[in-house]
């Protein structure tokens, strides 16, 4: 079952205007959630992060969103640049016991910004 | 910076073979990972390790093995490898106590 949804896997925006990727988790013990970002044949980098007792991160031109109760968080891209296209996955951390923490991705959502 | 270095960019096997594939950080971290991206799956967790000589199981660990006898290398071994296993295949660390991953170039598998 999966614990972390990303429900668009594709999203087109006009370069300059605001780019919004959505996630879904249902795990209640998820307290600190991650953006990646990844280019066609690299491995994924971090983007920004947020923990469970904020509702809002901002770095630049990034800013993400979390609604505990809805169990919902969301990346926005503003301005967005034909830079920003990339796979963007979404990820959860729990504590998974041996004072370490495991994340729990999702399927990420492939972003296109267009000139 | 946090380096992740996996040992080949690219490998082409046969079904059958054995594949190793290897993973080094130079960060002193603790957790080493393994993953595999699949188009349309995500990224999907097949081994971990808290600490040398220990492993655990990931969501997909069938046909995988893993080795780690030093505290910067962690290698995935596919005992007899199956084209079902061609896949791209991504090495991450993090320190403990943390949630953020480091990850790898990734490594191309294509098993025919």
């Amino acid at each position: 079952d999966q614990q972390v949804k990303q429900n668009s896997p594709s999203l087109s925006v006009q370069e300059g205007r605001i780019s919004i990727l959505n996630c879904d988790y249902t795990n209640s013990m998820f307290d600190y959630f991650l953006w990646y970002k990844k280019y066609p044949a690299e491995g994924p980098t971090f983007l920004i992060s947020i923990s469970s007792i904020k509702d809002k991160n901002e770095d630049g031109r990034f800013t993400v969103f979390l609604n505990k109760s809805a169990k919902h968080l969301s990346l926005h891209i503003v301005p967005s640049q034909p830079g920003d296209s990339a796979v963007y996955f979404c990820a959860a951390s729990a504590y998974s016991g041996a004072g370490s923490y495991q994340l729990t991705f999702g399927k990420g959502t492939k972003l296109s910004v267009i000139p | 910076d946090v380096k992740v270095t996996q040992s080949s960019r690219y490998l082409v096997k046969r079904t059958g073979e054995k594949v190793f594939l290897e993973c080094v950080q130079d960060m002193d971290h603790e957790n080493m990972f393994w993953y595999r991206q699949d188009p349309g799956l995500g990224l999907r967790l097949i081994y971990f390790s808290y600490d040398v000589k220990m492993k655990e199981k990931g969501d997909i660990p069938e046909g995988y093995s893993v080795s780690r006898e030093k505290k910067e290398r962690f290698s995935l071994i596919l005992e007899s490898a199956s084209t079902n296993q061609t896949s791209m295949y991504l090495c991450a660390s993090s320190l403990r106590n943390t949630g953020e991953l480091f990850f790898g170039e990734g490594s191309r598998l294509t098993v025919l």
